[in-house]
């Protein structure tokens, strides 16, 4: 069985500052994908960076990078430079590629504050 | 670009009432999944396919229920909606690994049954 854990509920950065929110996970499968998503108070979920458990580098997507020790089963993102956009929800996710569960598993999620 | 659809955004009905939410992709995905979100809380998956005539129940025990009778639509309806159902309903799809392995998600549906 999969599992993800954000121990996070909240955090709060200053503007212009960087962070990084935590993720951990658990899975047998071989071969799997891990997610974040951003989810401000209107709901909707926003894709936001995406790597593969065999991807050599860790993904980055502008101003969001993916801090992934796979030894330790951690996906950490980090956001550079905060905005006061960036307040909102942060879930993780991941899900087997290798012909496992194909049922997205997802963090409970941390609340980021950006403080101006 | 995701190319997932969900209707109504925001629905208020009274108890008692039925409820389809509709969802649609155009990507020819295979797999589906429902899931009930309360704001700022976790996601939990309701109902999930992974492809046309397969239908299977989630974590969350759920009195609603949904189809899958052509690969685009994934329709969740609720027969007797109550106030416990009032949530955010998301809806989500993945496709083959060799096109990509992002979770497309929809736009959400607000219920609030009164």
């Amino acid at each position: 069985a999969q599992k993800i854990t954000q121990t996070q509920p909240g955090m709060f950065v200053q503007e212009k500052e960087a962070v990084t929110l935590d993720c951990t996970y658990d899975t047998s499968d071989p071969s799997y994908g891990l997610f974040w998503y951003k989810q401000p108070s209107s709901g909707e979920m926003i894709f936001l960076i995406y790597q593969g458990s065999y991807d050599q580098q860790n993904a980055t997507e502008g101003r969001y990078s993916l801090n992934f020790q796979k030894a330790r089963k951690s996906a950490n993102l980090v956001i550079s430079a905060s905005q006061l956009g960036d307040s909102a929800m942060y879930f993780c996710a991941m899900r087997s590629t290798s012909g496992g569960s194909y049922i997205p598993t997802f963090g409970r999620g941390t609340s980021l504050i950006v403080h101006p | 670009e995701a190319d997932i659809y969900q209707t109504p955004r925001y629905l208020v009905i009274g108890t008692g009432k039925k409820i389809t939410l509709e969802c649609s992709q155009t990507m020819g995905h295979d797999k589906m999944y429902w899931y009930q979100q309360d704001p700022g809380m976790e996601l939990h998956l309701i109902h999930y396919s992974y492809g046309v005539n397969s239908t299977e129940k989630g974590d969350l025990s759920s009195e609603s229920t949904v189809s899958r009778i052509r690969t685009e639509h994934f329709p969740l309806t609720l027969e007797s909606a109550r106030p416990s159902h009032t949530s955010q309903y998301l809806c989500a799809s993945v496709g083959q690994a060799s096109s990509g392995n992002t979770i497309y998600f929809g736009e959400g549906s607000w219920l609030t049954v009164v």
